[in-house]
């Protein structure tokens, strides 16, 4: 079954580019929507973007002028970038599948990586 | 405060029912778009639990089931079990914000 893993620094000071990478195994990353999940420690979800593999992509409208993400369907994975980086913006990232997107329905996420702790300070 | 609204904490001894409430606007839940569920163990990723509003993924027991009905939504959970002590999570859509999550709710198994 398809599996996610994230990668990248776990430490990244305030007004610098926060960047990881998630690596899609177990299926291809064609023809399915990709999405990025973040998590403050002892908070809740907040849902930061997705791409589809073509690379179009859709942003959470409170974040859309700090993040891009892009796909490498050559490497089976996608990626994110979120700049300026606070405080605020030191979570746990999860990257998962964004399944069944339709006009009545922005789909649910399935499967999810393990995530990843990225803190920021300096 | 989310835009989906969950109780922070619910809780019900072994073996009983609980139910956890996930309310919205005409702008989200109310304009028809699907609700999501996910459950999240502790220390763990979320996972899964019901989708399209009231569907089970494979593996998931038929102790938990969703509903949904205006602009709220509803996860619930009969023969609790000392395991489903966790956090849970909706999400749905909104027409104005895009993707979102409720703020979760943390089950307690007294």
């Amino acid at each position: 079954q398809v599996q996610l893993q994230e990668s990248g620094p776990g430490l990244v000071k305030p007004s610098e580019t926060l960047s990881l990478t998630c690596t899609v195994s177990g299926g291809s990353i064609s023809s399915y929507y990709w999405s990025w999940i973040r998590q403050p420690p002892g908070k809740g979800l907040e849902w930061i973007g997705y791409i589809y593999y073509s690379g179009s992509t859709n942003y959470n409208p409170s974040l859309k002028s700090r993040v891009t993400i892009s796909v490498d369907t050559s490497k089976n994975q996608f990626s994110l970038k979120l700049s300026s980086v606070t405080a605020a913006d030191t979570a746990v990232y999860y990257c998962a599948r964004l399944v069944g997107p339709t006009v009545t329905t922005f789909g649910w996420f399935d499967p999810w990586g393990q995530g990843t702790l990225v803190t920021v300070s300096s | 405060q989310s835009v989906l609204t969950q109780p922070p904490s619910v809780s019900g001894a072994p073996g009983q029912r609980v139910t956890i409430s996930c309310t919205g606007s005409s702008s989200n839940i109310g304009a028809g778009y699907d609700v999501h569920w996910y459950q999240q163990l502790p220390g763990t990723a979320p996972k899964l639990l019901i989708y399209g509003n009231s569907n089970r993924p494979s593996g998931v027991p038929d102790r938990f089931s969703g509903s949904k009905s205006g602009t709220s939504a509803s996860l619930a959970i009969t023969g609790l079990q000392a395991e489903d002590e966790a956090d849970y999570y909706c999400q749905s859509y909104d027409s104005s914000l895009s993707g979102l999550f409720g703020g979760g709710t943390k089950l307690t198994v007294l």
